[in-house]
């Protein structure tokens, strides 16, 4: 398997414009987890899912932010529209839940710089 | 909810000598435990984790410990090499699996040749 893949792997964008984040989860994997990543605030959880329904967005930051799961081998994170604080490395994880060694072990994806300018 | 927290935030160690990591959480109810190593522009990887039924793991030259009266778990890195250099992340998951972690604030080590 490839592993986590992510799309683009850079994104220049200017405020107020539409981003959209990209991801595919390992084949076979039951949760999907996005991930946002800074200097100041370091690793955050934005939201996850299971069996591609939303199971908690507590952690999106505002409206602005939200994602998509149409099937168990994309998602998306829109933000509309952004903002220079968006700025960030954005990662997409995977994982299969269930007894064994190998299970519930995330798998990140190279994710997503995005520069808000 | 569950917080995490790691010290220290920078670490300097000659090559050869061993490095230690700390981490405190908050919720007894965690009881998975992994350390994500991120090299410089690159994805967080597990490198070891531990279940809260165990008191130790050890992988080679890596190696955690776990005290779940004290809620603090540590990593152990012996005889390190350059290529150890990296940002190590310590998490816990708040729900007794690994489908939400919380993670700490990350270790920038440094080994000195």
């Amino acid at each position: 398997d490839a592993g986590v893949i992510q799309s683009p792997r850079h994104e220049v964008t200017e405020m107020g414009q539409e981003v959209t984040l990209r991801c595919k989860p390992i084949s076979g994997h039951d949760y999907l987890f996005w991930y946002r990543q800074t200097m100041m605030r370091g690793l955050e959880l934005l939201i996850y899912f299971n069996n591609n329904v939303p199971i908690d967005d507590s952690g999106m930051p505002e409206d602005r932010f939200s994602a998509k799961m149409p099937n168990a081998s994309f998602s998306t994170l829109k933000i509309q529209p952004s903002e220079p604080r968006d700025s960030a490395v954005y990662f997409c994880a995977s994982s299969l839940a269930g007894q064994g060694v190998s299970k519930n072990i995330q798998y990140f994806g190279a994710g997503t710089r995005l520069s808000v300018l | 909810g569950e917080n995490v927290e790691q010290h220290p935030s920078t670490l300097s160690v000659q090559e050869g000598d061993s490095a230690v990591i700390k981490c405190t959480y908050s919720d007894s109810a965690s009881n998975y435990f992994p350390w994500y190593k991120q090299e410089l522009g690159k994805r967080p990887q597990l490198i070891i984790d531990i279940r809260s039924n165990v008191g130790e793991k050890k992988d080679q030259r890596i190696a955690v410990t776990l005290n779940k009266t004290a809620k603090h778990f540590s990593l152990h890195i012996t005889e390190t090499q350059p290529e150890d250099s990296a940002v190590y992340f310590c998490a816990a998951s708040l729900r007794g699996s690994a489908r939400q972690l919380t993670f700490g604030s990350g270790t920038q080590l440094t080994v000195l040749p």
